[in-house]
């Protein structure tokens, strides 16, 4: 039972343009929400996260948007760069009083075009 | 200062065999996660400390895992009798775990065990 999905496993993206990385979920418990950057041979990077109660999250080229009556958040990059070139995962946590284990989608892998 | 470190970087074990992947957290984190990220898939939760006790373990697949945090900062995941299923990038994270309840966990670079 996959509780977080990234429905696209790849996305390719002109420099400069926007990308957007969408995730969905299933379970209403989740209090937190994560994105990660991952490039080959190291470990996820922490880019952006959003609590339950926020409906957008900015930071720089990155915004990170909730619609939690939909079940759906997504990542804006804008503009996009060729080192943004990664994949990304989002994550969900469960409550941080239940230990605040990640359940992680199985990532888009992202590539940004000069 | 310094990120979550994993040793190895890289394990390669024959079928049957007994591993150790160890992590040493961000100094003053007091959460420690282990992860393990098969291929073309996110990372699947195993095991979560606080402190020097193992306070969630429901992600462990079966009796030959098992992880220790003994002073409550580097860990130990050790998989005895290893199977060529559990060939996969092992990795660590720690948080603060803080009043805020923000906790973002920040990951090592991964062990990755290829069981031939």
């Amino acid at each position: 039972d996959q509780q977080v999905k990234q429905n696209s496993p790849s996305l390719s993206v002109q420099e400069g343009r926007i990308s957007i990385l969408n995730c969905d979920y299933t379970n209403s418990m989740f209090d937190y929400f994560l994105w990660y950057k991952k490039y080959p041979a190291e470990g996820p990077t922490f880019l952006i996260s959003i609590s339950s109660i926020k409906d957008k999250n900015e930071d720089g080229r990155f915004t990170v948007f909730l619609n939690k009556s939909a079940k759906h958040l997504s990542l804006h990059i804008v503009p996009s760069q060729p080192g943004d070139s990664a994949v990304y995962f989002c994550a969900a946590r469960y409550g941080f009083n239940q230990g605040g284990k990640l359940i992680f989608g199985q990532g888009t892998e992202l590539s940004v075009k000069p | 200062g310094a990120g979550v470190s994993q040793t190895p970087s890289n394990k390669v074990t024959e079928k049957g065999k007994y591993v150790e992947l160890r992590c040493d957290p961000i100094s003053g984190h007091t959460a420690l996660y282990w992860y393990r990220q098969s291929l073309g898939q996110g990372p699947e939760f195993l095991i979560y400390f606080q402190g020097t006790g193992a306070a969630d373990d429901s992600g462990l697949p079966n009796d030959r895992f098992f992880a220790v945090r003994p002073e409550g900062s580097v860990s130990t995941l050790k998989i005895q009798r290893t199977e060529r299923g559990d060939s996969a990038v092992y990795l660590c994270a720690s948080s603060l775990r803080d009043a805020r309840g923000t906790d973002t966990q920040y990951f090592g670079p991964g062990t990755r065990l290829t069981v031939l």
